[in-house]
């Protein structure tokens, strides 16, 4: 089975620092994503990237970057945290035009 | 705009219920997915399916291509289902979009 492992379940941050969420996919899937999830809003979509040093724009990219050094790995990057940025990350990887598999997730708070 | 709406926002059910969560999108889709998402957060995929009727244990998801709609119906209910229902579809450009997700709970 593919297997999306995110590093952390959950992380306390305060306001200001720069946080790394990290995601690694052990299946050699080309598509990786980043997705934060509010109540209300549903899944929406950060980042996403369809090869090693290749990202693209999602729906709301403000205040985040992305860095894909190796296929496996997609991390995603608050520059200087903020308040808005608690949320739930969910980070997803896929193979062509199969259906996701989502890693379990990591609920950070920025206080 | 929502490209995927999904009906009801929450469910309670009793055990042993039969239950329905409805889907609808206003885009051309090449796919939709049916996905659960347990209070931990983790997500797992349900069923992908872009023509007619899948049906896995207890689960059975349909969809109907030309009124754009999709049912998620689960039979003989136990609370081990409690968990969010997201509807997702991936639209002919490799898009995908989400609904907000129907919040399940089954009360024994």
């Amino acid at each position: 089975d593919v297997k999306v492992t995110q590093s952390s379940r959950y992380l306390v941050k305060r306001t200001g620092e720069k946080v790394f969420l990290e995601c690694v996919q052990d299946m050699d899937h080309e598509n990786m994503f980043w997705y934060r999830q509010d109540p209300g809003l549903g899944l929406r979509l950060i980042y996403f990237s369809y090869d090693v040093k290749m990202k693209e724009k999602g729906d709301i990219p403000e205040g985040y970057s992305v860095s894909r050094e190796k296929k496996e790995r997609f991390s995603l990057i608050l520059e200087s945290a903020s308040t808005n940025q608690t949320s739930m990350y969910l980070c997803a990887s896929r193979a062509g035009s199969h259906g996701y598999t989502f890693g379990s997730g990591t609920r950070l708070t920025v206080v | 705009k929502n490209e995927v709406e999904q009906s009801p926002q929450n469910l309670t059910a009793q055990e042993g219920e039969f239950i329905t969560i409805n889907c609808s999108y206003s885009v051309g889709i090449s796919a939709l997915h049916w996905l659960q998402q347990h209070p931990g957060g983790g997500i797992v995929s349900l069923f992908m399916l872009s023509s007619g009727k899948k049906k896995h244990g207890r689960l059975i998801a349909t969809i109907n291509i030309q009124e754009k709609h999709s049912s998620l119906h689960i039979t003989a209910s136990h609370p081990r289902d409690s968990a969010v229902y997201i509807c997702a579809v991936r639209e002919a450009g490799n898009q995908f979009y989400f609904g907000t997700g129907t919040s399940l709970t089954v009360i024994p």
